[in-house]
């Protein structure tokens, strides 16, 4: 069974700032999906980024970009100038590119504290 | 209305109630998905339905039962539930087997 760590329940960062939410997974899998989900206070989980395995080059949406580290089984999440709206809860989430369960296995995610 | 919507958004109920949760997604995807959020544990992954066929039960209690009458809604049906099921119950759709989820605001059930 796949599992996702996520080593930091919390981080903080001044506005304007660029945070690094990391990431690690397990997997016996060589292709898969990679995603950085974003919770804030309402609740709606919001699709920030994703990663496909067969792809080296890492997937950039704006100011959130990822370092995909295939060998290492590594995969964060870098926000440039961080704004006040990116305070939220943020998951790191492994999804299998075929067989087995379609769900996605979760990290227990970040709590991202944006300074003023 | 669109993208993935949840009725009720929050539910309380007793022990001995039997309620259900509605979801219904406006993006016309193929797959949708129940998803259990519970305080300091990971999303887990309830169940799954391709095409209206359940793929998935991840070993959920038979006090919850899912429907999924056509492609674009997905029931949770409750039925003497525990308090240990108070928690955040979040529905998920997705186009075909391999896409990104795109998720609803979530149920937020208190079971007294």
């Amino acid at each position: 069974a796949q599992t996702v760590t996520q080593s930091q329940p919390e981080m903080s960062v001044q506005e304007a700032e660029t945070v690094t939410l990391s990431c690690t997974y397990d997997t016996s899998e060589s292709d898969y999906y990679l995603f950085w989900y974003k919770q804030p206070p309402s609740r709606q989980m919001i699709l920030v980024i994703r990663q496909e395995a067969y792809k080296q080059q890492n997937a950039t949406e704006n100011r959130f970009s990822v370092n995909f580290q295939k060998a290492a089984k590594s995969f964060s999440l870098k926000i440039s100038d961080s704004q006040l709206g990116d305070a939220a809860m943020y998951f790191c989430a492994y999804r299998s590119s075929g067989g087995g369960a379609d769900g996605l296995t979760f990290g227990k995610g970040t709590h991202l504290i944006i300074q003023p | 209305e669109t993208g993935v919507t949840q009725t009720p958004r929050h539910l309380v109920m007793g022990m001995t109630n039997k309620k259900s949760l509605k979801c219904e997604q406006h993006l016309g995807h193929n797959a949708m998905y129940w998803y259990k959020q519970s305080a300091k544990k990971p999303l887990e992954l309830m169940f799954v339905y391709n095409f209206k066929e359940q793929t998935e039960n991840n070993s959920v209690p038979s006090r919850f039962s899912p429907e999924c009458p056509n492609s674009s809604h997905l029931f949770l049906h409750l039925h003497t539930l525990q308090p240990e099921d108070s928690a955040l119950y979040l529905c998920a759709s997705s186009q075909g087997r391999l896409a990104e989820q795109y998720f609803g605001p979530g149920t937020r059930l208190t079971v007294t």
